[in-house]
């Protein structure tokens, strides 16, 4: 069955730094999302994209978020000056496009900041 | 207006119980209600999902019930199993594509 492959599985930066968490969604999925985990707590929307574009974003995803799709098959998302508080697990979900149908999550980027 | 609560928090289930989770719904223009399992260091697979054009929906050991009135709608696992133990999430969502996720339930069925 084909899956949502998220690189790496765990990332530790330092305060400040710039990071990049990397999904390859399934190939024949038009929306993409990354979605965060802070530790024992509920899993919270970032931000999707469909089309090349943001089409939705949360309060979470401020200016120190992006995302791109730099090429056919990987979704990124990038967080500049990293803090503390980002501390989270970080999942990548992609679904075919039709109204409400399934998310497929992958198994996430835990990142550590330091 | 765009939270979804979850009950119980934890939640621990002899083996052959029926594990029951509810969750309740303020945003009206919800209209797709899916259930999440998460076992530890893995991403959520969708369990069993329901629309509001239907009180129930069953899948194998597990149903949904769904009361639109109300705003409420519960996980039901019959015969639950070890097997099952993990953290489970209730989720919804309508024209804008995220999920809302609730709190998660972390379900212990002891053998």
């Amino acid at each position: 069955e084909p899956e949502v492959t998220q690189t790496p599985s765990h990332q530790v930066t330092q305060m400040g730094q710039e990071v990049i968490l990397r999904c390859v969604p399934i190939s024949n999925h038009l929306y993409f999302y990354w979605y965060r985990q802070i530790l024992g707590q509920k899993v919270e929307f970032l931000v999707s994209f469909y089309n090349n574009e943001i089409s939705e974003k949360s309060e979470i995803f401020d200016d120190q978020f992006s995302v791109e799709r730099p090429d056919g098959s990987n979704f990124t998302l990038k967080i500049r000056s990293t803090k503390l508080e980002d501390s989270a697990m970080y999942f990548c979900a992609s679904s075919p496009g039709q109204y409400n149908s399934p998310l497929h999550f992958g198994n996430g980027t835990r990142l550590t900041v330091t | 207006q765009q939270q979804v609560k979850q009950s119980p928090q934890s939640l621990i289930v002899q083996k052959g119980g029926i594990s029951i989770i509810n969750c309740a719904y303020e945003n009206t223009a919800f209209d797709y209600f899916p259930w999440y399992q998460q076992f530890p260091g893995k991403g959520p697979a969708l369990l069993i999902a329901i629309r509001p054009d239907v009180s129930e929906k069953k899948e194998g050991r597990f149903t949904i019930s769904f009361n639109k009135s109300a705003k409420q709608f519960s996980l039901h696992i019959m015969d639950s199993q070890p097997g099952d133990s993990a953290t489970y999430f209730c989720a919804a969502s309508g024209s804008a594509r995220q999920l809302t996720f609730g709190s998660g339930t972390q379900l212990t069925v002891l053998p």
